[in-house]
């Protein structure tokens, strides 16, 4: 059975750093594609970023390169978003997903449940 | 970053109606395009990949259609399970999600 089960969220002081964890079983960690994806209440769907399977390539949504960065540990087959410089607007439920793919297609094809960020004084 | 743009924000339907969304892309995409359903308080889930192919375990009254910048989501018969907002995603260029459609009551 696939599971992505997200943790590390809560509350936080504007400025404040957060790591967000996401553990993953059922399926390749070490060959999938990983991304994150954020809901702030009542809002649609953000695109944060992605890793390669290897970690060597990462991309980032313009509004948080250089405060946000992923990581990936494949031998504890764990995924990773350390949040730094947080604003009020960086509050939202934060999704961990799988990234499968037929040939050259993607997909994010599991989710975790999410985790709560609130950044507020 | 590609926006997507999604019509209508909000569809007041009916169980057994003929629903169909948009998704429009700001520059062409091919077929990069995927569908996700949201329920409130839940995970989105995969429907459509790759414009038109059905995601396992998805019903069949789901279909998707279009290449370019102009897809489409159609529901062939709505079902009650099938209140919810619906999200488009390109993936030709990073990842974008469009703003959503609630199909509602």
């Amino acid at each position: 059975e696939v599971q992505l089960v997200e943790s590390g969220g809560g509350l936080v002081q504007p400025g404040g750093s957060l790591r967000l964890a996401c553990a993953v079983s059922g399926f390749s960690f070490s060959n999938s594609w990983m991304s994150w994806v954020r809901q702030a209440p009542g809002k649609g769907l953000e695109w944060v970023g992605n890793i390669k399977p290897d970690g060597t390539e990462k991309y980032y949504v313009d509004s948080v390169k250089g405060r946000f960065t992923m990581s990936r540990d494949n031998t504890k087959n764990s995924l990773y978003l350390q949040m730094n410089s947080l604003r009020a607007e960086d509050t939202a439920v934060y999704y961990c997903a799988k990234e499968g793919h037929s040939s050259s297609w993607y997909y994010f094809d599991w989710w975790g449940q999410g985790t709560l960020v609130i950044v507020s004084s | 970053d590609i926006p997507m743009t999604q019509s209508p924000s909000s569809l007041p339907a009916s169980v057994g109606d003929r629903v169909t969304l948009t998704c429009r892309a700001s520059q062409s995409i091919s077929t990069y395009l995927n569908w996700y359903q949201q329920k409130p308080g839940r995970a989105p889930k995969l429907l459509i990949y790759a414009a038109s192919s059905l995601q396992s375990g998805v019903p069949s009254r789901f279909s998707g259609s279009g290449s370019g910048t102009q897809f489409t989501l159609t529901i062939s018969s709505l079902q009650p399970e099938d209140f919810a907002t619906y999200y488009c995603q390109q993936v030709f260029s990073a990842r974008s999600f469009g703003q959503g459609t609630k199909v509602e009551i």
